[in-house]
Order: structure tokens, then C-alpha cells, then sequence
């Protein structure tokens, strides 16, 4: 079946401008994360999804960055008033499901990523 | 806070050689210990998962180790090839919490 699909690819937007990112998971996946990327560093964890329950936002950068997810399927990052250390690429991933008590998080299935850049 | 290492930044090896890899980590005590694969443009790719109480997990020509005390992980490749070109990520997970991933080791198989 399909993996995980990221749009748009590519987002150049200009500085103090919004921007949406979109993340369709792998289907019957309850978990959805996403990272962020810069260049030549590691992933940098933002928030995740678990089923139905509240997200962890801990680790987005800053209250500019909010992330939804519409009927435990597709999900949205937004930023906005987007600065030039916001560009990066945007990684989303899905798991079947979230560690639990004597389980490791599932593997994660990451998308292509989005590259934003940010004149 | 947690700290985690991975290798020198890049690391450039010949063909057929074994290629080592390595994962350090402070402040944290990770129950599981996974290692994904990078490719330019790419998202990560699962590769092997090892548990605490493991010391070696094999796949192919993977094989990775896991050493508790010394808070270390390597990820051998055997036999390498100019197609296991790529980043190597690992990454500790804690029953879900603070999954975190490393900053990568860009591995070079030289023909």
C-alpha cells in the first residue's frame, strides 16, 4: 500500500508569512510524529499523535508552531510568522501504534519530508 | 540533560571492508535502541531494533551490539558496498518516552 505521503515537497514562502504542511499517515496507523530536519543535523523531535489522545507538543520551538490532527488521519503543521531559522525539512512519520508498558515505540514509517525555506 | 554521539560526523570506508559505527549516550536509559538509514532527500528507514537485555541483533549483513554499562550501541556493516552509502541514525527509546534520535554518521563506501 501507500507509504507516507508529505505536501507540498517544496514551500518557499517569504519571512512573517504563514505556512501548512500536510501529512497523510500510513491508513490504520494511530501514531504520527513530526521532525524537524536542518541541514546536516539530526532529527529534532516536534510533537506527536497517539489515537484520540492529547498530543505531546513538547517539543515544538516556539508558540508560532501548532499541529492538528483531523480524525485520527491526516495532520497539519502550521508555523506562522515564519522566521529564517524555521527552514528546514519537515518530517512526518506514522507507527501502527505507540510504545506501551513492555513495548518499544513501533517502527516509524517517515514521508519524503517538505522543504521549507524561508527568504 | 541527554546527550547522544554518534561517530565522527562522516566516516569514508573502502569496499569490503566492515564498516563500525558508533552510538553513545549520557543521562538517559533507554529500554529499546533502534537504527534507521538515511538517504539524501530521503525520510529515515527502519533498519534493526535491539532491546536492553540484548547484547547482539543480526540482520544480513547488519549486525548491531547494545552495551548497557558503557551506554554505547555499534552498527557493523559487513562486506560493505557503495550502496550502504548513507546516514545512520540511532535513536533510544523508553517505552515511547523521550524517543529521541542521534545527529547521524555519514558513511562513504569508496569503490
Amino acid at each position: 500500500g501507500a507509504g507516507v505521503s508529505q505536501s507540498p515537497s517544496n514551500k518557499v514562502t517569504e519571512k512573517g508569512k504563514d505556512v501548512e504542511l500536510r501529512c497523510d499517515p500510513i491508513s490504520g496507523h494511530t501514531a504520527l510524529y513530526w521532525y524537524r530536519q536542518s541541514l546536516g543535523q539530526g532529527l529534532e523531535f516536534l510533537i506527536y499523535f497517539q489515537g484520540n489522545s492529547a498530543p505531546d507538543k513538547s517539543g515544538l520551538p516556539s508558540d508560532r508552531f501548532s499541529a492538528e490532527r483531523t480524525g485520527g488521519s491526516v495532520s497539519t503543521l502550521t508555523i506562522q510568522r515564519t522566521q529564517q531559522e524555521d527552514s528546514a525539512v519537515y518530517l512526518c512519520a506514522s507507527s501502527f501504534a505507540l510504545a506501551g508498558p513492555g513495548s518499544p515505540t513501533d517502527t516509524q514509517y517517515f514521508g519524503p519530508g517538505t522543504r521549507l525555506t524561508v527568504l | 540533560s541527554q546527550k547522544i554521539e554518534q561517530n565522527s560526523e562522516a566516516l569514508n570506508i573502502q569496499e569490503g571492508k566492515t564498516a563500525t559505527l558508533t552510538c553513545n549516550y549520557t543521562n538517559y536509559s533507554p529500554a529499546y535502541l533502534q537504527w534507521y538509514r538515511q538517504d539524501p532527500g530521503r525520510g529515515p528507514v527502519f533498519l534493526l531494533l535491539i532491546r536492553e537485555n540484548e547484547k547482539e541483533k543480526r540482520k544480513e549483513r547488519l549486525k548491531v551490539t547494545f552495551d548497557t554499562t558503557l551506554k554505547q550501541s555499534l552498527f557493523h556493516i559487513t562486506a560493505s558496498q557503495p550502496a550502504d552509502s548513507a546516514t545512520y541514525l540511532c535513536a533510544l527509546d523508553n517505552y515511547g518516552q523521550n524517543f529521541v534520535f542521534g545527529p547521524g554518521t555519514r558513511l562513504s563506501v569508496l569503490p
